[in-house]
């Protein structure tokens, strides 16, 4: 079975400052992996994905995660964090069969950032 | 463009009241539709999911039911609303291995 975990429901960074989110998945075959934000009061949208071809995967605003196979992990970063950043990140996984939508979430973390 | 209207946005409900939660996309056909509920302090859990008109799977058991009357329609329902039924409900569907949520909707049971 097919499991996410993602170290730290809260994060809390300086404006400007790196930011890491970490996410570890466990799956039987080669996955699909995913990091989605919500702001507040809204729905889901895709920051990026993962889907067996480069394992540095660029986002929007500026995110990226790097696929690492030995590790097992798939971790947000972004260079700098900006005040528009704060928000919830979740990390997901899926089988990579044609039924896509079937993901697998992660708890969450909730990114803070100082001003 | 594909777009997805989920509401209402929020609701109060009393426990053992029933529910009814609408979903309907714009601008595509036959979609995959999908049901996900985040509980307070937890991810997304996916509840439902339907292939096309009339076809539910579901993915956990549970006090809910969901229903595809039409294509690009996708509601989930229940009888009897439970205190553990609140949290917040998302609609989505998907095109390739990409998932398009709605706003959601927030589930109070008092």
């Amino acid at each position: 079975a097919q499991s996410v975990t993602q170290l730290g429901s809260h994060v809390s960074v300086s404006e400007g400052a790196l930011v890491l989110l970490r996410c570890n998945y466990s799956s039987s075959v080669p996955p699909y992996l995913f990091w989605y934000v919500q702001y507040p009061n809204q729905g889901l949208q895709l920051l990026l994905k993962y889907t067996s071809a480069a394992t540095l995967v660029k986002g929007i605003n500026g995110f990226e995660a790097e696929f690492k196979k030995s590790e097992t992990s798939f971790h947000l970063t972004k260079p700098s964090a900006h005040m528009s950043d704060a928000a919830e990140y979740f990390c997901a996984v899926s089988e990579g069969s044609s039924n896509t939508g079937k993901l697998i979430f992660g708890q969450g973390t909730t990114l803070q950032v100082k001003p | 463009s594909q777009t997805i209207h989920q509401w209402p946005a929020t609701l109060v409900q009393p426990v053992g009241s029933p529910l009814s939660l609408e979903c309907t996309v714009e601008g595509t056909s036959n979609p995959n539709l999908y049901w996900y509920r985040q509980a307070a302090g937890r991810g997304l859990q996916l509840l439902f999911y339907s292939v096309g008109i009339g076809q539910i799977s579901s993915e956990v058991p549970q006090n809910l039911s969901a229903s595809r009357p039409q294509d690009r329609q996708f509601i989930l329902s229940s009888k009897k609303l439970l205190l553990s039924d609140s949290g917040f409900y998302l609609c989505a569907w998907s095109v390739q291995e990409k998932l398009f949520f709605g706003s959601g909707t927030q589930l109070s049971v008092l």
